[in-house]
């Protein structure tokens, strides 16, 4: 059974710090990795697909590296604002590189206070 | 409007109850999918549809069933609702995509089974 990992459980920031939290996933068999954003009573909205060993993707202040070898992903905030307080998700193709029955992390909460 | 919606936003119910939730999409995309969200865990794959004719089971299908209706609608049943299915519901959409494909989840269904 796959596993997806995320650390920490949750994060609580003050406005204008820059944060990261990671994704652990099985590094067999890499098919590609998922980060989703989910704000509280919104839907979960995709934030990055990652698919090559050292990808690294951006979008505004928040940005995210691969490393396929050693299993992780890490998700960056620079200079984090209220607005980014949200649960970010990743999710992983289950076995067999059927891409669209994904595993998902338990995720990581952030809170950022103003 | 939202491409993926789902209704109710909110349901209680009793023990014993069958209830539907349903989902609806405009993004015309073949896939859809329910999951159930608990806290403390990832989403959970509960039932997955390829197209109409299509119906997968999941990682957690017992006590559910679906029917999709058309392309845009796919409908969760709770035959008999227990306690423990008290969670939060999510329908989503994917069409085919290379070399991954994108999920796009509706705001979710927040049930609760007294």
């Amino acid at each position: 059974i796959l596993n997806v990992e995320q650390s920490p459980q949750s994060l609580h920031v003050q406005e204008g710090d820059s944060t990261n939290f990671t994704c652990s996933f099985p590094s067999s068999n890499f098919y590609a990795l998922h980060w989703y954003r989910w704000e509280t009573a919104k839907s979960p909205e995709a934030l990055f697909v990652m698919t090559l060993n050292g990808d690294e993707k951006k979008k505004g202040r928040i940005s995210a590296t691969l490393n396929t070898k050693e299993g992780y992903s890490y998700l960056y905030i620079k200079g984090s604002q209220p607005e980014d307080s949200a649960t970010y998700l990743c999710a992983f193709p289950a076995y067999g590189g059927a891409t669209n029955k994904l595993i998902f992390g338990t995720g990581t909460l952030l809170a950022v206070q103003p | 409007d939202a491409d993926v919606t789902q209704t109710p936003r909110n349901r209680i119910t009793k023990t014993g109850k069958r209830i539907m939730l349903e989902c609806s999409q405009t993004k015309g995309h073949d896939r859809m999918y329910w999951y159930r969200q608990d806290p403390g865990l990832g989403l959970r794959l509960i039932y997955y549809s390829f197209d109409v004719k299509d119906i997968n089971k999941g990682e957690i299908s017992d006590g559910y069933s679906v029917s999709r209706q058309a392309q845009a609608k796919f409908s969760l049943s709770l035959e008999s609702a227990i306690p423990n299915q008290t969670a939060l519901y999510f329908c989503a959409t994917s069409a085919p995509g290379r070399p991954v494909e994108t999920q796009y989840f509706g705001p979710g269904t927040r049930l609760l089974v007294l």
